[in-house]
């Protein structure tokens, strides 16, 4: 199976300060239709996941372009540029390029 | 708009069978990937099984044999059917479409006696 590193596991973050959320694949993630299929989403306290990045840097819609996802292969990053209250929550990367689709472990996010 | 409506969770002995629905609107899951993920309490996410739009299907190592996944068109419904439930099989579970897209609210199994 494809494992997902995260790091850091806990991001305390000071309101208006950017922050960085790496994702490390233990295989490369491009499809063989050339397409990598690699996302981030966050989950707040209490609510369902929701999607935030797909295809690796693409924002989906509705999601603040404070957001943004970058990397290649076997190395993602997210990067939120200056953090808000309402980005308080767990942050996870996942891979559905191969069966099973695996998840990182998630960055909790706190303001600091 | 998208929605998955998630229903069938509850508490279960181990051994027993249970029946997870997925009801979705918005969009037609035959023309759809459809997923199972769970969250055990505590630990991280776990991708369960899976549905392409050919009816193809599969599962985690550690439901196979034991957890099927079906759909109606008609109902425009998802079904993860479970058997031989164990403790270890305890989690929030979420239909989840094309890899990540859209979530459910989740459901929650509990497997105890």
């Amino acid at each position: 199976d494809v494992v997902l590193t995260q790091s850091p596991l806990s991001l305390p973050v000071t309101l208006g300060q950017p922050a960085s959320i790496s994702c490390r694949s233990s295989q490369s993630l491009v499809h063989s239709d050339g397409n990598t299929y690699f996302i981030w989403f966050q989950q707040r306290p209490g609510q369902s996941p929701r999607r935030l990045i797909y295809k690796v840097s693409n924002r989906d819609s509705g999601v603040p372009d404070r957001f943004s996802g970058s990397g290649s292969g076997t190395d993602f990053t997210l990067k939120i540029s200056r953090v808000e209250a309402e980005d308080v929550g767990v942050y996870y990367c996942m891979q559905h390029t191969r069966w099973p689709y695996t998840f990182g472990q998630g960055t909790k996010l706190e303001i600091k | 708009e998208v929605q998955l409506v998630e229903s069938g969770g509850g508490l279960i002995q181990p051994g027993a069978s249970l029946r997870l629905s997925c009801a979705a609107s918005g969009f037609t899951v035959s023309s759809n990937y459809m997923s199972w993920a769970r969250q055990a309490p505590g630990k991280g996410l776990e991708s369960v099984s899976i549905i392409d739009s050919g009816g193809n299907t599969n599962y985690a190592d550690s439901v196979k044999g034991r957890f099927t996944v079906s759909r109606d068109n008609s109902k425009n419904t998802v079904y993860l059917q479970m058997n031989s439930l164990r403790a270890e099989d305890t989690a929030v579970y979420y239909c989840v479409r094309l890899g990540g897209a859209d979530w459910g609210q989740g459901t929650v199994v509990t497997v105890s006696s």
